[in-house]
């Protein structure tokens, strides 16, 4: 079964502090790997779709990568404003379903 | 400005009710879906259209219809609301089968009473 996990659940960081936002996904064959950020009451906002192992994409403070298996969001020297719900989505080949996982939390304090 | 457009944004209703959310998308996409979102489950998929007149159900269609007669609107129809429908739902649109990024509705909170 297609699946996509996210860890952690939530995390809090000082002003600063890099950290890293991991995905893992369980699919027959990727046709795309989505991340995005959701601010509370809003609807989500695209970030980067990755296709291929070895793939990076970067956009101001975020850095995306993508292996076989897994995703990693990595923020560097965040900022409050960075502060938001990052969500991890698939879409399989063969299939134009996309499947979602459940979102990391993250607070950067001042 | 591109955007998708959800109403209404707040709508409560009692059950078995019928219902319709409107989306509508103003970039020419041919890829539209709905989404509901819960606590702990994070976003599920209803429905999804590759292009006009063509849907396919996602992952808990069950409750729900969809029809895709223009390229622009996507209605989400609730024909007899239960309580179990609460939620909060978001309408997305994307160009290439979904292949690109979504663009995302502001979203409509549901309450079933």
């Amino acid at each position: 079964e297609d699946q996509v996990t996210q860890s952690p659940e939530a995390l809090r960081l000082q002003e600063g502090e890099s950290s890293s936002l991991n995905c893992s996904y369980t699919v027959s064959g990727l046709r795309g790997l989505f991340w995005y950020r959701q601010d509370p009451g809003k609807g989500p906002e695209f970030l980067f779709t990755l296709y291929s192992a070895g793939e990076e994409k970067e956009k101001e403070r975020l850095k995306a990568t993508l292996t076989k298996k897994e995703s990693f969001l990595h923020i560097t020297a965040p900022k409050p404003e960075d502060s938001a719900t990052y969500l991890c989505a698939v879409q399989a080949s063969g299939t134009y379903k996309y499947i979602f996982g459940t979102g990391t939390r993250l607070k950067v304090l001042a | 400005e591109a955007q998708v457009t959800q109403n209404p944004r707040y709508l409560i209703t009692v059950t078995g009710k019928k219902l319709t959310v409107t989306c509508s998308q103003n970039m020419n996409h041919e890829y539209m879906s709905w989404y509901r979102q819960d606590p702990g489950l994070g976003l599920r998929q209803i429905y999804y259209s590759m292009n006009v007149e063509v849907t396919d159900k996602g992952d808990v269609p069950e409750g729900y219809k969809v029809s895709r007669k223009e390229k622009r609107n996507f209605p989400l129809i609730l024909e007899s609301p239960s309580p179990n429908q609460t939620s909060l739902y978001f309408c997305a649109s994307s160009a290439l089968k979904g292949v690109y990024g979504y663009t995302f509705g502001s979203g409509t909170r549901l309450t079933v009473v």
